[in-house]
């Protein structure tokens, strides 16, 4: 299946800092990629849908200025986490939607650990 | 949206085999059911996708009643690594399942 990258895997950051992750789709393009927030044992919650060349649509309840989406090619979205604070600590996961094939695929991220200090 | 539920968890042996089976009541007609599986501090690996009757793939089958409202994972003799937690989702395509259900929570004992 096809390969979609993280980086960074794991980040601390202090409290009122901003951190940025990459999210990668290595072998094909995503016009559309997601981004997911897990807490512990806890399943997968949608944050935002992010489309390449235009602004990220986000679910209720997650802050737009708080979550910062950019998604400038085919191949890269970044989340930015803003002013962080405890609470994001999260896992954060993000997918790419392929629909350059014969079926419409979703492909996954190793996700992102953020602890805020 | 289709709703999917669920066991919140189950245990097994190793060299036995599991079914997990999800309860998708709302399914559209032109839905699709995936499975997929995630370890502890990983993304979801896709593990199985089929519209009805059986599917089977290297590791494992995926069992669609006629009325499409739910289907089981059949995981052909688990080992130790098989624990996990495997989620259930249903939509028109695997690229547009963007709704996760609680999951099943694996534990494979030795």
């Amino acid at each position: 299946g096809a390969v979609v990258s993280q980086h960074p895997s794991r980040v601390i950051c202090k409290s009122g800092t901003s951190v940025k992750i990459e999210c990668r789709s290595l072998d094909f393009q995503a016009t559309t990629m997601f981004w997911y927030r897990q807490f512990p044992k806890q399943s997968l919650m949608l944050m935002a849908t992010s489309n390449e060349g235009s602004k990220a649509t986000y679910e209720q309840g997650v802050e737009k200025d708080k979550f910062l989406i950019n998604h400038a090619s085919l191949t890269l979205s970044t989340l930015t986490v803003t002013s962080a604070h405890p609470e994001d600590s999260s896992f954060y996961i993000c997918s790419a939607r392929d629909r350059g094939g014969a079926f419409d695929e979703q492909y996954f991220g190793p996700g992102t650990r953020l602890t805020v200090t | 949206l289709a709703k999917t539920t669920q066991p919140i968890s189950m245990d097994s042996y190793e060299g036995q085999e599991v079914n997990i089976t999800c309860s998708h009541n709302n399914i559209a007609t032109n839905d699709y059911i995936t499975w997929y599986q995630q370890f502890p501090s990983q993304g979801p690996r896709f593990i199985i996708q089929g519209y009805k009757t059986k599917v089977t793939n290297e590791v494992a089958s995926l069992f669609i009643p006629a009325d499409r409202k739910s289907s089981t994972l059949s995981l052909p003799r688990v080992s130790l690594s098989d624990t996990a937690v495997y989620y259930c989702l249903v939509g028109v395509s695997a690229g547009n399942m963007l709704t996760f259900g609680g999951g099943t929570r694996l534990m494979v004992k030795p």
